[in-house]
């Protein structure tokens, strides 16, 4: 069952534009993901940030985490036309094995 | 190499139709996924490998089988399947508590 709720559902911007995607979950986590998937294919892993930390950077991409609050937040800083894709954000929790649960997903219009 | 293949990439297959989708990896990662995905809905998890055996069946109905012939290859078989079936299927591997890489996904269609 999908745990995460993601905010907006949709984001359009121009270049240039800085994109914030917020994310929040019900249960207890080992680590929140962010992926990225362009035009229904693969989804490609952004950042991993896990549950004793606060806030990682990776290039052009901020992430902060709540756990107090449940909630997850990504910013996309000078967004470009190429960053157009839908975003999800993924808990996991490891019990022997690890799964994926999956928000419901940000769909992000950089307009040139 | 970190990447997952899929194949096919595309497959159209009637009801009383049997065909298998394949994911391979060669990163060494002992989990391996199946997830259902539905036109602008996240990814569902199907399946769950760990280290060749299953471990979590989302409950899945049997009409979808999986197999893991070795700790690179995962195979899902379709059989008598349902129009309401046809999504992007994706295979994914992971380390444990780590990131999942995922396929290209194959786009099922049932007639």
């Amino acid at each position: 069952s999908q745990q995460g709720e993601e905010d907006p559902q949709a984001l359009s911007i121009q270049e240039g534009e800085n994109a914030t995607m917020n994310c929040s979950y019900k249960t207890s986590i080992n680590n929140l993901q962010w992926y990225r998937q362009n035009s229904g294919r693969g989804l490609v892993h952004l950042i991993l940030i896990r549950s004793n930390e606060r806030e990682k950077h990776s290039g052009r991409l901020r992430v902060t985490l709540d756990t107090s609050k449940k909630s997850s937040s990504l910013l996309i800083t000078a967004s470009r036309a190429a960053d157009t894709a839908s975003y999800f954000c993924a808990t996991q929790f490891y019990s022997g094995y690890s799964t994926l649960t999956f928000g419901k997903g940000t769909m992000l219009l950089v307009s040139p | 190499d970190t990447e997952v293949t899929q194949t096919p990439k595309h497959l159209v297959m009637g009801m009383t139709n049997k065909k298998s989708l394949k994911c391979e990896q060669h990163m060494g990662h002992r989990a391996m996924y199946w997830y259902k995905q539905k036109a602008k809905k996240p990814p569902e998890l199907m399946f769950v490998y760990s280290y060749e055996k299953l471990s979590i069946n989302e409950s899945v109905p049997s009409r979808f089988s999986p197999e893991c012939p070795n700790s690179s290859l995962l195979n899902l078989h379709l059989h008598a399947l349902q129009p309401e079936d046809s999504a992007l299927y994706l295979c994914a591997s992971s380390r444990p508590s780590s990131e999942q890489f995922f396929g290209p996904g194959t786009r099922l269609t049932v007639l």
